[in-house]
């Protein structure tokens, strides 16, 4: 079956620690998000990449990093330097192409929960 | 970074009614999306629109493509226990290939 994974579900982490989330995705898509969403909150766009070995940053992308080295992985770091860092955090595919057709459509994994402690 | 305006925010309605809800912007969109989200889950496309006063549905939802291109609708007809979710809009502007999201409509059923 295509689609996105996401990984772990639940990740706990101690303050002052890095943690890395798991994105993977065997739809043949180009482009990869990150989203963070904080409760009775829509998405943010953290980052975001339209081709292997290239990243933008999104709008709210200080204290993150990721890395795009093949085609259907896009992990996502959550740094030591992220000063709210729990949150509910959401990965997303396109094709990516022009506006007005199903190129932008994007289609999201199930979410991991990251809780600091 | 910019938002779409998505009203309203919550909605409590009765089994049975019909739902209507609504995303405005002040900029023009050539692509317009929503999406349903359950707890602790990621959100899943229901319909996606592409074209000025296009109208499309997906079983008992219809959504419309504003003529203005600056304003969408979703409605939902004889809603049912399993419609309680929040539902996002999203659009795409001519000038750059990323989608700007609403904040949610909050769906929730009345006992």
């Amino acid at each position: 079956d295509g689609g996105i994974t996401q990984s772990p579900k639940y990740l706990f982490r101690k303050e002052g620690q890095n943690v890395t989330l798991s994105c993977e995705q065997n739809l043949n898509h180009d482009a990869m998000y990150w989203y963070r969403q904080d409760p009775g909150q829509g998405l943010r766009l953290i980052y975001y990449s339209q081709i292997v070995n290239d990243f933008q940053k999104g709008d709210i992308a200080e204290g993150y990093s990721v890395s795009r080295e093949k085609k259907e992985s896009f992990p996502l770091t959550v740094t030591s330097a992220q000063k709210n860092p729990t949150a509910f955090y959401l990965c997303a595919s396109s094709i990516f192409g022009p506006g007005g057709s199903s190129y932008n459509e994007q289609f999201f994994g199930p979410g991991t929960r990251l809780t600091v402690l | 970074g910019q938002q779409l305006n998505q009203s309203p925010q919550s909605m409590f309605i009765q089994e049975g009614e019909d739902v209507s809800m609504n995303c405005t912007s002040s900029s023009i969109f050539n692509t317009w999306l929503w999406y349903k989200q359950e707890p602790g889950e990621g959100p899943v496309l229901l319909i996606a629109l592409y074209k000025a006063g296009e109208l499309t549905s997906n079983g008992r939802l219809t959504a419309q493509f504003g003529i203005t291109r600056k304003d969408s609708f979703l409605n939902i007809s004889a809603s049912i226990p399993s419609d309680v979710g929040i539902y996002f809009c999203a659009g795409l502007m001519d000038s750059n290939y990323q989608l700007i999201w609403g904040a949610g409509t909050k769906l929730i059923i009345k006992p």
